[in-house]
């Protein structure tokens, strides 16, 4: 009931390209879902996250979108360029107190010129 | 300024050794993680702390202990390090409630 499922593994676009990321999430009780961005040797940086009492949220060429009743949620990057090629994480929270985050198994993204 | 370091950037040891690894923020956040990086790039948390209390304890080896000595510190020590224990970990702190976690650089941990 922990899992967040994310796809696909991997994604190749072009420049000006839309990707987009899956996540699909079992528990219920989660109620917070970020989505971070790995650049290789870095750490990974909070992109944008949602709560489930919207369905989308945008910010910049990032945008999610939210199906609480599929416990579904996706992440596109509009005109994507190379500097976007990154590792992205989806995760889920629903523990305020301690913020634990379950993490879905990243995809990798290149964005070709 | 680093929000979040890390030391050191690079281990390499050889089985059976003991090793810790330090972890420091500037960001005045009550709460810190650790998260292991295995090969495939799946990030899965392992310990955190907040204001030097264990809130987060999940099912580790008994050879890893955290240590906080206050709350800008979390270090990692590991005991009789095994080949399985190659990773990157990662340092976080959040600030509270479900807010934006901050990562530090990562370690690289190479056993041998």
């Amino acid at each position: 009931q922990q899992q967040v499922k994310q796809s696909p593994q991997s994604l190749i676009v072009q420049k000006g390209g839309i990707p987009i990321i899956n996540c699909a999430y079992e528990n219920t009780a989660f109620d917070y879902f970020p989505w971070y961005q790995q650049f290789p040797g870095k750490g990974p940086a909070l992109l944008i996250a949602i709560r489930p009492d919207v369905s989308e949220k945008k910010e910049g060429r990032f945008t999610i979108s939210f199906n609480k009743s599929a416990k579904q949620f996706s992440l596109h990057i509009m005109d994507s360029q190379p500097g976007d090629s990154a590792t992205y994480f989806c995760a889920g929270s629903g523990s305020s107190n301690t913020g634990k985050l379950i993490f879905g198994q990243g995809t990798t993204l290149q964005v070709k010129p | 300024d680093t929000a979040v370091s890390q030391t050191p950037k690079y281990l390499v040891t050889q089985m059976g050794n003991d090793k810790s690894i330090k972890c420091e923020q500037n960001l005045g956040h009550d709460t810190m993680y650790w998260y292991k990086q295995d090969s495939k790039k799946f990030l899965k948390i392992m310990f955190s702390y907040n204001n030097k209390e264990l809130i987060i304890n999940e099912t580790v080896p008994n050879r890893f202990s955290p240590k906080s000595p206050d709350k800008a510190h979390l270090n990692l020590h590991i005991n009789s390090l095994e080949l399985g224990d190659s990773a990157v970990y990662f340092c976080a702190s959040r600030d509270g409630g479900l807010g934006e976690q901050y990562f530090g650089p990562g370690t690289r941990l190479t056993v041998t």
